[in-house]
Order: structure tokens, then C-alpha cells, then sequence
């Protein structure tokens, strides 16, 4: 059975604060996504990584940076928390070549700046 | 550009009517595909359903049915006699050969029994 997996379900975080959310597949794929979801403006992709250390920033990649040195996991890192980065963010990943296939996500972390 | 809408943020009806959410696509691209994705409370995305651009075929799984038109470029999803566990939220997404995902806002189902 396929499986994404986010290192936290619920997280609170102080400003100013460095933070790591990690997502782990373990489906061998090549291509994982970190998205952000906040009410009203739906999912909205943060940065994608096609390969290791290979990555292309999204729609909103301000804020962020991101990690993948394995294949299985892509950390996505916030230098300086702020208040405005309060949200769900949510990891997937496919296999290369395959937008025909549908993307498997992670349970999604819930994150809170103070 | 890619660019999916979903005009409905949220939806309420009552148990055991019929709904759809509606959702609409813009694109450039020839080959393109579709999907639908269910967010139970729990957060967790699930895939429903995925259509890509040369088979409009409708499709019917259960209580669930979507309706792909081109003409119109739309892809609307149906649920009839809606349950309680029909509750969540919905994202109706595309993809093109990039490798990228393109989704909606979300339509917020409740059904109350």
C-alpha cells in the first residue's frame, strides 16, 4: 500500500522560529510536491522537486525553502516563522512522467505560528 | 495559463437529496487530465476520480457520477442521495504533461441528517 507520510499532524511554532516539516513516500517516486492550503484559496503549491537535489519553485515560494537530499524525502523549511505562515501544509508525490496518474498525498501538517 | 474554478465554497443540503459541484477548467493544452479529490475532516486527501482530455465518457461509481463536457469545458461531479459521510470538502484539479497540478478553491459539502 502506497503511503506519504508528514514527520507531525500538529505543530506550534513560535515567530521567528526555524521550521522543518518533513515528508516521507516510500512508492520510489521522483517527483514531490509541498503544498499550502488555507481556506478559501485552496491548495497552492509551495515548491516541487523532480529529482534529488533538484527543485523548481511554485506559486508561492516566498517565506520557504526546501530539501531533498534522499529520493524518499523532501523537507520543506521555514527560515523565520511568521504569524502569516499559519496553516495546513500538505507533502504528495508521483512517479516521473505521470501526470496522467493521480498525486498521493500525506495526512497533511497543521501548523501554527505565535 | 492553467486555471481551475469552483464557483460553489460551500453547499449544504439535506440528507438523501442529490448535489453537484461544479467545476471548471481553463487550458491551452490538447492532452490534458482531470481529477476530483475528497478532504474528509481527517485532512487527508483522497482521490474519487481521474478523466483525461479525449475520453468525455461520463462516469458512474455507486452514488457518484461526473459528467466531463469539453464544449464547455467543465467537469462536474454529482453525488445522488447524499449521506452524512458525504460531508467534506472537494477539489476538483488538472494536469498537463509539465508535471504540475492545478487545482480549485474547494467546495465545502455538508449534509445534514
Amino acid at each position: 500500500d502506497v503511503k506519504v507520510t508528514q514527520s507531525s499532524r500538529y505543530l506550534v511554532k513560535r515567530t521567528g522560529e526555524k521550521v522543518f516539516l518533513e515528508c516521507v513516500q516510500d512508492m520510489d517516486h521522483e517527483n514531490m510536491f509541498w503544498y499550502r492550503q488555507d481556506p478559501g484559496l485552496g491548495l497552492r503549491l509551495i515548491y516541487f522537486s523532480y529529482d534529488v537535489k533538484m527543485k523548481e519553485k511554485g506559486d508561492i515560494p516566498e517565506g520557504y525553502s526546501v530539501s531533498r537530499e534522499k529520493k524518499e524525502r523532501f523537507s520543506l523549511i521555514l527560515e523565520s516563522a511568521s504569524t502569516n505562515q499559519t496553516s495546513m501544509y500538505l507533502c504528495a508525490s508521483i512517479p516521473a512522467g505521470q501526470s496522467y496518474n493521480e498525486q498521493f498525498f500525506g495526512p497533511g501538517t497543521r501548523l501554527t505560528v505565535l | 495559463a492553467q486555471k481551475v474554478t469552483q464557483a460553489q465554497t460551500e453547499i449544504s443540503v439535506v440528507e438523501k437529496e442529490d448535489v453537484t459541484l461544479d467545476c471548471v477548467y481553463e487550458t491551452r493544452d490538447t492532452t490534458y487530465y482531470l481529477f476530483w479529490y475528497k478532504q474528509p475532516p481527517s485532512g487527508e486527501l483522497v482521490f474519487l476520480i481521474r478523466r483525461n482530455s479525449f475520453d468525455e465518457q461520463n462516469e458512474i461509481s455507486g452514488r457518484y457520477s461526473w459528467n466531463f463536457q469539453k464544449s464547455t469545458s467543465s467537469f462536474n461531479f454529482t453525488i445522488t442521495a447524499s449521506q452524512v459521510v458525504d460531508s467534506a470538502v472537494y477539489f476538483c484539479a488538472l494536469s498537463d504533461t509539465g508535471n504540475q497540478f492545478y487545482f480549485g478553491t474547494g467546495t465545502s459539502l455538508t449534509v445534514i441528517p
